[in-house]
C-alpha cells in the first residue's frame, strides 16, 4: 500500500535526551513536512523540505532538527533544547514542491516526557 | 505563524441533522483543504478547492472556496455517528508557500 509511515506510535523522552521520530513515504512525493499538534490547537509547522538535501525552518523550529538524505525519508530529532516536547507529531508529504499539491498525513507519533 | 479562524469550535448535533462550519483568514489563499481527524490519528483529506467560488462535493460533504479567497465553508448533510471527529481547514498562503491550519471543529453526533 502507498502511504506515509510514522514510527514509533508512542515515544517517551527522558530529561536531556534527544529522540528521533521516523517518517517514510512511498508516494514518490517531493515535499515533506513536520507539524506539531497540541490539544485544542491547529497544526504548527516545524520544518519542511522541498527536495533531497534541502529543508527550511517552519514557525516553531527551535529545539528540533531534520535531515533529508533520501527522497522517501524525513526524520525529525527532538533535541534536549526543546523544553516542552510533549505533543502529537505529524508528518506529511505532497506531490510537488511546497504548495503545489494536496498534503497527505501519516498516523502520527505521540511524544511524552518521563 | 498564521492560524486560521475556524468556527464553531465544537458542535453537538442529533443524527440526521446537517452541519456547517467555516474558516476565515486575513490573507488571501489560493488553495483550501478540508481534513477530518480521529483521536490519535493523522488528518485525512476530505476535499480540496483551488478556485475562488468553487463548490465541490464528496458524498455527503460539500465545501466552497469563498469569493474573497479569504474563507471557506464545509457542510455535512444528514450526519451519521461515524462523522464524529475533528475537522480542520487548511489554506495555502501566497506568501511563503506554506499551508496554515485552522484550530479545528470538534463534531459530536448523538444517535
Amino acid at each position: 500500500d502507498g502511504g506515509i509511515t510514522q514510527s514509533p506510535k508512542y515515544l517517551f523522552r527522558k530529561e536531556g535526551q534527544n529522540v528521533t521520530l521516523s517518517c517514510e513515504q512511498n508516494l514518490n512525493h517531493d515535499a515533506m513536512y513536520w507539524y506539531r499538534q497540541d490539544p485544542g490547537q491547529g497544526l504548527r509547522l516545524i520544518y519542511y523540505s522541498q527536495i533531497v538535501n534541502d529543508f527550511q525552518k517552519g514557525d516553531i523550529a527551535e529545539g528540533y532538527s531534520v535531515s533529508r538524505e533520501k527522497k522517501e525519508s524525513f526524520p525529525l530529532t527532538v533535541t534536549s533544547a526543546q523544553k516542552n516536547p510533549t505533543a502529537f507529531y505529524l508528518c506529511a508529504s505532497s506531490i510537488g514542491r511546497t504548495g503545489q499539491g494536496k498534503q497527505f498525513f501519516g498516523s502520527g507519533t505521540q511524544l511524552s516526557v518521563l | 505563524g498564521q492560524q486560521l479562524n475556524q468556527s464553531p469550535q465544537s458542535m453537538f448535533i442529533q443524527e440526521g441533522e446537517d452541519v456547517s462550519m467555516n474558516c476565515t483568514s486575513s490573507s488571501i489563499f489560493n488553495t483550501w483543504l478540508w481534513y477530518k481527524q480521529d483521536p490519535g490519528e493523522g488528518p485525512v483529506l476530505l476535499i480540496a478547492l483551488y478556485k475562488a467560488g468553487e463548490l465541490t462535493s464528496n458524498g455527503r460533504l460539500t465545501a466552497q472556496f469563498g469569493i474573497t479567497r479569504k474563507d471557506s465553508f464545509l457542510n455535512i448533510s444528514a450526519s451519521i455517528p461515524s462523522d464524529v471527529g475533528i475537522y480542520f481547514c487548511a489554506g495555502l498562503s501566497l506568501v511563503g508557500n506554506q499551508f496554515y491550519f485552522g484550530t479545528g471543529t470538534s463534531l459530536t453526533v448523538i444517535p
